[in-house]
């Protein structure tokens, strides 16, 4: 069965630099998500990304994060410039069509701790 | 703003006990509800989902739950755990006016002794 797979599992970095995390998310799937779940808070959406394009954006995703599709396989969420609260696990999501009733498929998460 | 509320943070039974999670969720309109499961070490994985139709839906591994609109409430249940069902289990809400970013709870986490 097809899976999101994301790079690395865990980043260990200094407050103040930059991150990007990866993800391939399923071939055909054409929407892609990014999560993060800050350890004992709730999972929370970040953006959503389809054609190109953001489609959504949430209230945590400032001038800091930027999200890129660099070519037909990956999608990565970038921190310019990482602040002690980004400690978070980050899922990567991606969906075939998009719509409210559509499954999002997750990957296994990517640790980031900010130091 | 949608929310989503489970009640149970952790929940311990003996396995062949009936499970239930309380889901309960804030947004007047049409929405579309989930339950995820993530077992130890594995990513998030669909357990089942309501969009339309019969408010009774089945999802994998026995499980299945019932969409109450009058309540706003979408609860999961199994009636008889297997140690295998140790996991922490998520509800999530789409709705048309928030697109199609998902809205979790706060999880419950589910241990069964064997």
């Amino acid at each position: 069965e097809p899976e999101v797979t994301q790079t690395p599992s865990h980043q260990v970095t200094q407050m103040g630099q930059e991150v990007i995390l990866r993800c391939v998310p399923i071939s055909n799937h054409l929407y892609f998500y990014w999560y993060r779940q800050i350890l004992g808070q709730k999972v929370e959406f970040l953006v959503s990304f389809y054609n190109n394009e953001i489609s959504e954006k949430s209230e945590i995703f400032d001038d800091q994060f930027s999200v890129e599709r660099p070519d037909g396989s990956n999608f990565t969420l970038k921190i310019r410039s990482t602040k002690l609260e980004d400690s978070a696990m980050y899922f990567c999501a991606s969906s075939e069509i998009g719509q409210g009733g559509d499954t999002q498929y997750f990957g296994p998460g990517t640790r980031l701790t900010v130091l | 703003a949608q929310s989503v509320s489970q009640h149970n943070h952790h929940v311990i039974l003996s396995e062949a006990a009936s499970l239930e999670l309380g889901c309960n969720y804030s947004y007047g309109g049409t929405v579309n509800l989930f339950w995820y499961v993530q077992y130890p070490g594995q990513h998030l994985q669909l357990l089942l989902k309501y969009f339309s139709g019969d408010p009774l839906v089945k999802g994998i591994k026995g499980f299945e739950a019932e969409f109450i609109k009058s309540k706003f409430s979408f609860n999961l249940r199994k009636p008889s755990v297997q140690w295998s069902d140790t996991a922490e289990y998520f509800c999530a809400v789409t709705s048309g006016a928030a697109g199609n970013k998902l809205t979790f709870g706060g999880g419950t986490r589910v241990l069964v002794k064997p």
